[in-house]
Formats: structure tokens, C-alpha cells, sequence
């Protein structure tokens, strides 16, 4: 079993709506989460970074962490065709030496 | 300050070729990582150095090696290069692990014929 899973889509939305992306692990350890965007043919940039569990808002997106559930969220608000992208979450925690990633999910937001 | 680079962008190899890949990072990072991408498997860690001098095995090791001399460069290379190792290279740097999080280079697409 891999340590993070994630639902490789793809997620096909019409522009405007709300989507739902999640990622699931099984290491409690874990204590920072991030959510990467990565646009074809480009490498990944972050989107969004929370420590521990909780909420964080940034504009259109919001980052969810329950911790007890072992599972992450991100919320995309009013999505728009530039959100097409592939959409990656990993975590890592202290006293580790690397990163875990999810094989992320595809999403297509149709105008 | 151009954040985490890659050289080549593209390359085209034969089966049995050796290359190297160049990766540099003007962030002053401690941490830096090489991955390979392909459809369907996500990123997959190949090696990783947790500081200048240091190396580590990922998750796929094998057929490539790493060396770290400075810290700004992690150079990734491919003694024998096999069909099996076309794929799109990503490296990637951190400060450190835990509380900081990984700036990524633009990629080089290796094809191995």
C-alpha cells in the first residue's frame, strides 16, 4: 500500500464549479500537507501549505487537514479553464528527510 | 534568482548511452532531490542529498547514480541508458524538510530509443 493515495481523475467540471480534490495516507507522522499545480508539460508549483490539521483559504482555494481521518482536501471556489491542470498533494513530517506525493489528479474545467 | 534549473530541457539517447543531467539552485538549499514522472505513476523519488557531499537512494535507484560536490548542483546520471528510463526529470530543492517544502526545476524529457 502506498503512503499517500490519490484519485488519478480525470475530473472533468464545468466552469464555475466547486471541485473537491482529496488525498488519502497512512502515516500518522505526517504533519505538513501541500497541494502542487502542475500545468502539462511544466513542473509542479505550490499552491497551498498547512501544518497539521485545520483549514487554510487562499483566494478561490481552500486546504483542508483531518488528521484523525487521515485525509486532506483541496477546494477549488468558482473554478475557471486556467485551473486545468494536474493537481498533486504531499506531506511530510519532522524528522524525515523527503516528501511524500500523491500520483495526482487530472482536472479539466470545461468553458 | 532564478529558483531550481535543469540542464538539458530535451535530450534523445540510444540504448547503452550514458548522459548526466544538471540541476542547480541559487536558494542556498540544503535539500535537494531528483524524480522522474511518468503517465500514470506520478513522482517517483530516485535520489535525494540532505546536504552538500551527501546522497541518498529514493524510491527507484537503480541505473542511476548522483553526486553532490557543491551545494547549489545535483547532477543526476545515466550510465547505460535503457528504454525503461524514458520519462520527464524533475529536481526539486528545500531548505529543509518538515516545516518547508520543495521548489521544483522545469523538467527535462529524456528519451531513450
Amino acid at each position: 500500500q502506498k503512503e499517500v493515495e490519490q484519485d488519478p481523475g480525470p475530473l472533468s467540471v464545468p466552469e464555475g464549479a466547486i471541485v473537491s480534490l482529496n488525498c488519502t495516507y497512512s502515516n500518522s507522522a505526517f504533519q505538513y500537507f501541500m497541494w502542487y499545480r502542475q500545468y502539462s508539460r511544466k513542473g509542479p508549483e505550490l499552491l497551498m501549505y498547512t501544518y497539521s490539521s485545520g483549514n487554510k483559504e487562499d483566494g478561490r482555494f481552500t486546504a483542508q487537514v483531518d488528521k484523525s481521518s487521515k485525509y486532506i482536501s483541496l477546494f477549488i471556489r468558482d473554478s475557471q479553464p486556467s485551473d486545468s491542470a494536474t493537481y498533486l498533494c504531499a506531506m511530510s513530517g519532522n524528522n524525515f528527510n523527503k516528501f511524500y506525493f500523491g500520483s495526482g489528479t487530472k482536472l479539466n474545467v470545461k468553458p | 534568482n532564478a529558483g531550481v534549473t535543469q540542464t538539458p530541457k530535451f535530450r534523445v539517447l540510444k540504448t547503452g548511452q550514458s548522459m548526466t543531467l544538471l540541476c542547480a539552485q541559487d536558494m542556498n538549499h540544503e535539500y535537494m532531490y531528483w524524480y522522474r514522472q511518468d503517465p500514470g505513476m506520478g513522482l517517483r523519488l530516485i535520489h535525494y542529498s540532505v546536504g552538500e557531499g551527501t546522497t541518498a537512494k529514493g524510491e527507484v535507484p537503480d541505473g542511476y547514480n548522483v553526486s553532490r560536490l557543491k551545494k547549489q548542483n545535483f547532477l543526476l546520471g545515466l550510465e547505460s541508458a535503457a528504454p525503461s528510463q524514458t520519462s520527464v526529470y524533475f529536481c526539486a530543492s528545500s531548505y529543509r524538510v518538515g516545516s518547508d517544502t520543495q521548489y521544483f526545476g522545469p523538467g527535462t524529457r529524456l528519451t531513450v530509443l
